[in-house]
């Protein structure tokens, strides 16, 4: 079974800073995508950045990088300088080639980000 | 602009009453989704449908239904049967096809409460 695990339920940064947001997933598939989305208080879900399991170098979306541990099977978000507007939830989540577009998602981090 | 509407944003219900929560988008995609979120948790895929005229389960489908006679719009009606639903709604789409990478692209959402 397809599995995304976040184990950080809660995780301060001060601004500026740098903060690491773990997420690891379980597949059998070779061929998988992963997705970090942004979720604010209004609730709306904001895509951040996607990393392919073939994909050769770790993603980066301005701000947003993933470290991407294969052999590990993690996907951990990285938000350099963070700033208050980061303050949010922010979910992992996982698609495979054989189950089309139908995502895995973890239960979330809230980061907060304090002044 | 493309996007995806739902709604109404908030919703009371008394208990035993159907409702009917509306998802229409204009980014021409073929595959839709329906999440549901419970506080402190992630998203939970209720339905989804890759093509109009069809649609499958997803992993808490009792006590829903949809259908899908438009391509842009994926109607979720709640039933009595659906023992707990209140809860955070929301509608996703995607360009579908195989293969994994593909995000989602979600609605405002819609909150649902049984009186």
């Amino acid at each position: 079974a397809q599995k995304i695990t976040q184990t950080q339920p809660g995780m301060f940064v001060q601004e500026k800073e740098a903060v690491t947001l773990d997420c690891t997933y379980d597949t059998s598939d070779p061929s998988y995508g992963l997705f970090w989305y942004k979720q604010p208080s209004s609730g709306e879900m904001i895509f951040l950045i996607y990393q392919g399991s073939y994909d050769q170098q770790n993603a980066t979306e301005g701000r947003y990088s993933l470290n991407f541990q294969k052999a590990r099977k993690s996907a951990n978000l990285v938000i350099s300088a963070s700033q208050l507007g980061d303050s949010a939830m922010y979910f992992c989540a996982m698609s495979h080639s054989f189950t089309g577009n139908q995502f895995y998602f973890g239960t979330g981090t809230s980061l907060t980000v304090i002044p | 602009d493309g996007g995806i509407t739902q709604s109404p944003k908030y919703l009371f219900r008394k208990e035993g009453q159907n409702v009917t929560l509306s998802c229409e988008q204009n980014l021409n995609h073929d595959a839709m989704y329906w999440y549901r979120q419970d506080p402190g948790q992630g998203l939970r895929l209720i339905y989804y449908s890759q093509i109009v005229n069809d649609f499958q389960k997803g992993d808490i489908a009792e006590g829903y239904s949809v259908s899908r006679e438009k391509k842009e719009s994926f109607p979720l009606t709640v039933t009595s049967a659906q023992k707990n639903p209140t809860a955070f709604y929301l509608c996703a789409s995607s360009t579908g096809g195989q293969g994994a990478r593909s995000e989602q692209f979600f609605g405002p959402g819609t909150r649902l409460t049984v009186l």
